[in-house]
């Protein structure tokens, strides 16, 4: 069963540029997470999808960070411009919520450096 | 609101030592717990899980878990630790409620084992 696929795995990028990452959840599985998770802490949670509905994304500073997932399926976080503030490690995590004792399976992450 | 408390921010043992790491929760209802780690380089995985029933929970590696519920506690523990477990420990939260499916993190430990 291929795993949570993410790409890129690097960017690097100027401040005040636009960035996109991209992620493919396992199949099936209609629960999505996006995380961000800063150099020494644990994943903090931005958006929270269940097929294409964002149900939570109470933790996404919505005036620089979008997301989508169009058809349920793979999703995209956009952030527009990006500060420097953002350099960290974007993580993308499914669940089959299907059903409530599922765990959430990650994917390698994205590594966002803004310079 | 959900919320975990991960007190060892860094832990440094000797190979065979004893290993157990705190987590404690704040949650209003029933929860699903979580301990996933992420060893050098490579992507966050389950090492085990909670969802009812024994509260002693076997996972993977030789590593266990105990949900106390009294005491809002899910501690990992290892009876003799490896050089192969040096990583990153993350204990995590699910509620069953309301915001169901939302996975919140605790700030992780890190384990450093010493050859």
């Amino acid at each position: 069963e291929a795993g949570v696929v993410q790409s890129p795995r690097y960017k690097i990028i100027e401040k005040k540029q636009p960035v996109a990452f991209w992620c493919n959840p396992i199949s099936g599985h209609n629960t999505l997470y996006w995380y961000r998770q800063n150099l020494g802490q644990g994943p903090e949670l931005l958006i929270r999808y269940e097929n294409e509905e964002a149900v939570d994304d109470s933790q996404l500073p919505k005036d620089r960070f979008s997301a989508e997932r169009l058809k349920g399926v793979d999703s995209t976080l956009k952030i527009q411009p990006a500060e420097l503030g953002d350099s960290a490690v974007y993580l993308c995590a499914s669940r089959s919520g299907q059903y409530m004792n599922t765990e959430a399976f990650f994917g390698q992450g994205t590594r966002l450096t803004v310079v | 609101a959900q919320s975990v408390s991960q007190h060892n921010h860094h832990v440094i043992l000797s190979e065979a030592a004893s290993l157990e790491l705190g987590c404690n929760y704040s949650y209003g209802g029933t929860v699903n717990l979580f301990w996933y780690v992420q060893y050098p380089g490579q992507h966050l995985q389950l090492l085990l899980k909670y969802f009812s029933g024994d509260p002693l929970v076997k996972g993977i590696k030789g590593f266990e878990a105990e949900f106390i519920k009294s005491k809002f506690s899910f501690n990992l523990r290892k009876p003799s630790v490896q050089w192969s477990d040096t990583a990153e420990y993350f204990c995590a939260v699910m509620g069953s409620l309301g915001s169901a499916s939302k996975i919140i993190f605790g700030s992780g430990t890190r384990l450093s084992i010493r050859p």
